[in-house]
Formats: structure tokens, sequence, C-alpha cells
């Protein structure tokens, strides 16, 4: 079975604070991806990767970073929280030669106070 | 801008009876096409995907894929209060799995 962890569950953090959300697969997939989800707007891609220290832009990457320096690990980075970053963080790995299936973690609900 | 368009419902439907959930996608070069089952509060999950036109069957779910049309559906037979939750269809257009599109999910409430 595939395994997405996620670092936490939920995270409470102040406006201006760095915060980092956790990736980790066990599945040796090469696709690993970030989502927010807000209510009315589905899922957003944030950034993905295809690749140690690979990176590319999704649709939303203001304000945000990514870092791939493992296969199994992909970290993403709000470098400077704001309030309207509040929402559902959504990681995902997929594999090119495993049928392309996302597979997602439990996620991580932020709130920016 | 690629685009896949649900219908956000909410669905109703009686325990028992057979829901619909229909996608459109706008990317004619798409390949793959996925459904995931999202309930409220977590994360989604895979329930189906279908590649080729046509049905496939897996338990009480039958994905439908009409490339022609650009149309791909989900039906659920024997519908239960369990099924109730947010069906969110994705579309991929590429090999490698990184051109994926999600749609903004249709909401289902299957009534006891």
């Amino acid at each position: 079975d595939v395994k997405v962890t996620q670092s936490s569950r939920y995270l409470v953090k102040r406006t201006g604070e760095k915060v980092f959300l956790e990736c980790v697969q066990d599945m040796d997939h090469e696709n690993m991806f970030w989502y927010r989800q807000d209510p009315g707007l589905g899922l957003r891609l944030i950034y993905f990767s295809y690749d140690v220290k690979m990176k590319e832009k999704g649709d939303i990457p203001e304000g945000y970073s990514v870092s791939r320096e493992k296969k199994e690990r992909f970290s993403l980075i709000l470098e400077s929280a704001s309030t309207n970053q509040t929402s559902m963080y959504l990681c995902a790995s997929s594999s090119p030669t495993g049928g392309e299936t996302q597979y997602f973690g439990p996620g991580t609900r932020l709130l920016v106070l | 801008q690629k685009e896949v368009e649900q219908n956000s419902g909410p669905l109703s439907v009686p325990e028992g009876a057979i829901a619909s959930l229909n996608c459109t996608y706008s990317d004619r070069g798409s390949q793959s096409f996925f459904w995931y089952r999202q309930y409220s509060g977590k994360s989604p999950e895979l329930i189906m995907f279908i590649y080729s036109n046509g049905d496939k069957e897996d338990g009480r779910f039958t994905a439908q894929l009409n490339k022609a049309s650009q149309y791909v559906s989900l039906l659920i037979r024997d519908s239960q209060p369990s099924d109730s939750a947010t069906y969110l269809c994705a579309v991929n257009a590429d090999n490698y799995g990184q051109n994926f599109v999600f749609g903004p999910g249709t909401r289902l409430s299957v009534l006891p």
C-alpha cells in the first residue's frame, strides 16, 4: 500500500512566521505535489517536483517555496505566513510507471492568526 | 487553460438508487481519467481510473469514458449513506503524471 504522511494534521501559526510543512512517501515515487484546498475553490496546485532538487510552479506559487533534497521527502515552505494562507494543505505522490495515479496524504489544516 | 468541469451539487439520491456523476474536460489530448472520493475533513482517495473508451466496472462503481465527447462519468449502484461525500474528477494529459487537473467536485448526499 502506498503511504504518504504529512508532518502535522493541525497547525496554528502567527502572521509573519516561517512555516514548514513536510511530506514523506514510502513508494519511491518520482512525482510529488503540494495542493491547497479551500471551500468553493477546489484543489489548487502550488508546486510539484518530478525528481530530487527539481521543482515546477503550479497555479498558485506566490508566497510559497519548496524543497526536495531526497526522493521520499517534499517540503512546502511559507516564507512569511499570512492570514490568506489559512487553508487545508494536501501532499500527493505518483509514479509515471504506476499509472500516474496520485496518492494523497492526510492533509494539514493550517490556521494563520 | 485546461479545464475540468463538474456540477457542484449537491446531488441527492435515495438509498438504493443509482447516483450518476458527470465530468467534462477541455484538453482533447487527455489520456487518463480518475475518480476520487473525499469525505468532509479528509483527503481524497482513489476510487477508479479509466484509460480507454467504454465502461469499467469495480463492484458498485462504473466509470464511463467517451473521449469523442470529452466526457467521463461515474455511476454508483445501490447507493448507501456511506457514499455521501464529494467526488472529484481528475484528468491527466501526459505520460508522466505531471499534467493533472482536478475538477471542483460534486457533493453527493445519499438519503436513508
